[in-house]
């Protein structure tokens, strides 16, 4: 057990369905982060939230909606996306953003676009 | 180029040898540098860490180690297992930009194979 939880583990959707990632951690840290890995490209990281609040966003079309109701939570809401999208997305925590500590991962949603 | 680049992308090694893969990063200012584990189906694992106060650091069958003034970092797996072979990430600090913080920055990874 990671002590980072997301869900579902597999998802497929089509280009025109509206669907929601899921993380929570038990760890009790501050910030958690949405990373995309695609095949053959490093991790790429697309949402920072520090306490809640969004401290980063890397330039994530909007079809990417991220939600942090809590410390614990973290969403990532989907729509109209492309086939381009499919890659797996992990989600990570750690106790807060810059402070030169690890990264807490989970195992990922597999997330295939038709 | 990249922030943080790894080698080599691909790896195969024979049961109880030793593997090496090594990473350079761009800013001197950088100070921590995880490693990380994939295996398949799975989300990265922290293996081992090094900050830059020290030049090695030994966790069993794996080191890593640190050379700040040619700013590389090496990871080193011993007596290798079969168990071993997944994919490894190294990372380092660097900075976002302006007033934006220091970020975890990732090589594209290492895919080992320990062949029996």
């Amino acid at each position: 057990e990671t002590g980072v939880t997301q869900t579902p583990r597999h998802l497929v959707m089509g280009m025109t369905n509206k669907k929601s990632l899921k993380c929570e951690q038990h760890l009790g840290h501050n910030a958690m982060y949405w990373y995309k890995q695609s095949a053959k490209k490093p991790l790429e990281l697309m949402f920072v939230y520090n306490f809640k609040e969004q401290t980063e966003n890397n330039s994530v079309p909007s079809r990417f909606s991220p939600e942090c109701p809590n410390s614990s939570h973290l969403f990532l809401h989907l729509h109209t996306l492309q086939p381009e999208d499919s890659a797996l997305y992990l989600c990570a925590s750690s106790p807060r953003t810059g402070d030169n500590s690890p990264l807490h991962f989970g195992n990922g949603t597999r997330l295939t676009v038709t | 180029g990249e922030n943080v680049e790894q080698h080599p992308s691909t790896l195969s090694v024979q049961e109880g040898d030793s593997a090496v893969i090594k990473c350079t990063y761009s800013d001197s200012a950088s100070n921590y540098f995880p490693w990380y584990k994939q295996e398949l189906g799975k989300g990265p694992q922290l293996i081992i860490d090094i900050r830059s106060n020290v030049g090695e650091k030994k966790d069993q069958r794996i080191a890593v180690t640190l050379n700040k003034t040619a700013k590389h970092f090496s990871l080193h797996i011993t007596e290798t297992q079969p168990e071993d072979s997944a994919v490894y990430f190294c990372a380092a600090y660097l900075p976002r930009g302006s007033n934006s913080g220091y970020a975890l920055n990732f090589g594209k990874g290492t895919s080992l194979l320990v062949t029996p």
